[in-house]
Formats: structure tokens, sequence, C-alpha cells
């Protein structure tokens, strides 16, 4: 089944604390970004990635960073989570960047 | 950088009756993409229009641009309570620079009453 696969699905943690949400896909999609969703914001893109070995910053990188080593996997890294990151997170992957985004499911992050 | 705006933000219908949707958007685009989200759940790809269409249709869903006014609309005929949900436009945007974004509005909150 093609599929966009995030863990944790929920995240309670500490200001400080360094953490790691995976993201994974099934397609062999080339991009892949990941979005936050805020109540009266929408959706906001924090990184995206054209390919292996290529990212670049969306609206709202601050605080974040990413890695792309591989094809099928495109890790959010916190490296100090604070609360202002407390938020829902989506991964996406697609064929290329106007084509239809897959979404996974989300992780919620709270950031205490 | 919200590139695209839904209007209105709720919408609230009976069950069987047509819902409409609009999104307008600021610069030129290639594609116009409509999502739908249920609540806390991933976004979920329903139709995509090109710049050079004009309308186009999916089922009980009816997408119509307009590059001349930048908006679009998405109509969702005879509505049932499974289309609860929220709808979201997303535009391309190149900037220049390297810069390749989809972009989101913020959405539209169907609620349909059955």
């Amino acid at each position: 089944e093609a599929q966009v696969t995030q863990n944790p699905r929920y995240l309670i943690t500490v200001t400080g604390k360094k953490l790691t949400v995976t993201c994974s896909q099934n397609m062999n999609h080339e991009y892949m970004s990941w979005y936050r969703q805020d109540p009266g914001l929408g959706l906001r893109q924090i990184y995206y990635s054209m390919n292996v070995e290529v990212t670049d910053k969306g609206d709202v990188p601050e605080g974040y960073k990413v890695s792309r080593k591989e094809k099928r996997n495109f890790p959010l890294i916190l490296e100090s989570p604070s609360p202002n990151q407390t938020s829902l997170y989506f991964c996406a992957s697609s064929l290329g960047w106007r084509q239809p985004q897959h979404f996974g499911d989300g992780t919620r992050l709270s950031i205490l | 950088s919200q590139q695209g705006e839904e209007d209105p933000q709720a919408l609230s219908i009976q069950e069987g009756e047509n819902a409409t949707m609009n999104c307008s958007y600021k610069t030129s685009i290639n594609n116009l993409q409509w999502y739908r989200q249920n609540s806390g759940r991933g976004l979920v790809h329903l139709i995509l229009i090109r710049s050079n269409e004009r309308e186009k249709h999916s089922g009980r869903l009816r997408v119509t641009l307009d590059t001349s006014k930048k908006s679009s609309s998405l109509l969702i005929t005879a509505s049932r309570a499974a289309d609860t949900a929220s709808y979201f436009c997303a535009t391309d945007s190149y900037s220049g620079a390297g810069s390749y974004q989809l972009t989101f509005g913020k959405g539209t909150k169907l609620s349909v009453i059955p």
C-alpha cells in the first residue's frame, strides 16, 4: 500500500530535549516536505527536499533541521525544542513539487 | 508566505445541498490543487487543475479556475454528512532563487448537517 509513515504520532516532551520525527515513503517519490499546522494559521512549510541530499528552507525553518540521505526517508529534527514548536506536523511526498502531495497521518507534538 | 486564501472560513449546510468554496491567490501559478482534511488527519488530494484549464470534474466535485481573477472555486454537489471536513487550496509558486514551494491556504471548514 502506498503510504507516508510518520513516527511518533503523539509526543509530549520538555523544552531543550532533542527529538526526531521520522518520515518514510514507499512510493519512490523525489519531493518530500514538512509542514506544521496551527489553528488560524493553516499549513506552513518548514523544509522541503527536491531529491536526495537536496534540501531547502520553507516559510518557517527556524528551530528545525532536516536531512535526506536516502530517497525514502526525510526526518525532522528539533535540536532544542521550545514551547512555540508545539504543533501538529505533517510529512508529505510527491513525484515532483507541483504534483499531488501524499500526506502522513500527522505527529502531534507538545513541548512543555 | 500564504499564497492561497479560502473563503468562507466556515460553511454549514444541510445534507443534499451544494457547497461552494472559493480560493484566491496572488501570483501566477502553473497548477492549483484542492485537498480535504478530516479532523486532525492528513490531507488528502482531491483534484488538480492546470492554469490552461477552466473547469474540471471528479465525481461530485467541480473545480473552476479563473486566472484573470486569480481565483478558483470548489463545488461539492449533493453533499453528504461524510463530506464534513476542512478543504484547502494549494498553489505552486516558483519565487526564483531556487525556491520551489507548494503553498496552502488556511482552509474552509465545511459542516454538513444530516
